[in-house]
């Protein structure tokens, strides 16, 4: 069965840069979630998205935007980043049913 | 490689009865054991982490490392703890979270 899709699964910026995390969720699942998390530390939530609406938004600094398209893949972007915005990044989708299937994640590393 | 499992897609249990969620996990080394909740389409929440042993909502978990479980439980079932459940785990370092496919809980009046 096809499971949620990151990309890419590693990436390595300087401060400053930006970059673009992609999420496709599984087919006919129309809510996605996005989650950071530190290292050694719990993940946090950043923003979710239902039906291409914003949904809910947690705590996601000003310098980060994310969107959802109508073929629903959600991406995340990353603007001035900093030494302290390196972490793993995951999301997660889910349909009526409510469960969320997670994907693998991104592993950001700011240099 | 960590693993998770959550036997049970869904659990209807009547309002006042006692609920047990389980959880297995597989690990090597000692890991970090949490239980999330999430209400209708919201976003993840935590609701205890076996490393506080603290009790949140009437609910309580105890880790078992020689069964590898850390089943959640809670003494009388209310309405309100109608959600999906998440037992995630969580090994040394700068390793992921790894979240069991979840448990349906549903409380019935």
């Amino acid at each position: 069965a096809a499971g949620v899709i990151q990309s890419p699964r590693h990436l390595i910026k300087e401060k400053r840069e930006t970059a673009t995390l992609k999420c496709y969720p599984i087919p006919r699942h129309d809510t996605v979630y996005w989650y950071q998390q530190g290292p050694g530390q719990d993940p946090q939530f950043l923003i979710s998205f239902y039906e291409k609406m914003q949904s809910d938004k947690g705590s996601i600094p000003d310098r980060f935007s994310a969107q959802q398209f109508s073929d629903y893949h959600s991406e995340l972007n990353m603007s001035s980043l900093e030494l302290g915005d390196s972490a793993l990044y995951f999301c997660a989708s889910s349909s009526n049913t409510d469960t969320q299937y997670f994907g693998p994640g991104t592993r950001l590393t700011v240099l | 490689a960590q693993r998770v499992t959550q036997p049970e897609k869904l659990l209807s249990v009547f309002k006042g009865a006692p609920v047990e969620l389980k959880c297995n996990y597989s690990y090597s080394g000692s890991p970090e054991l949490f239980w999330y909740v999430q209400y209708s389409r919201q976003r993840l929440q935590l609701l205890l982490r076996h490393i506080s042993r603290e009790s949140i909502k009437g609910f309580t978990a105890d880790l078992n490392k020689g069964e590898t479980s850390f089943h959640l439980k809670k003494p009388f079932a209310q309405e309100e703890d109608s959600a999906m459940y998440y037992c995630a785990l969580r090994g040394g370092g700068y390793q992921k979270v790894t979240f069991g496919t979840g448990t349906k809980l549903q409380v019935i009046p």
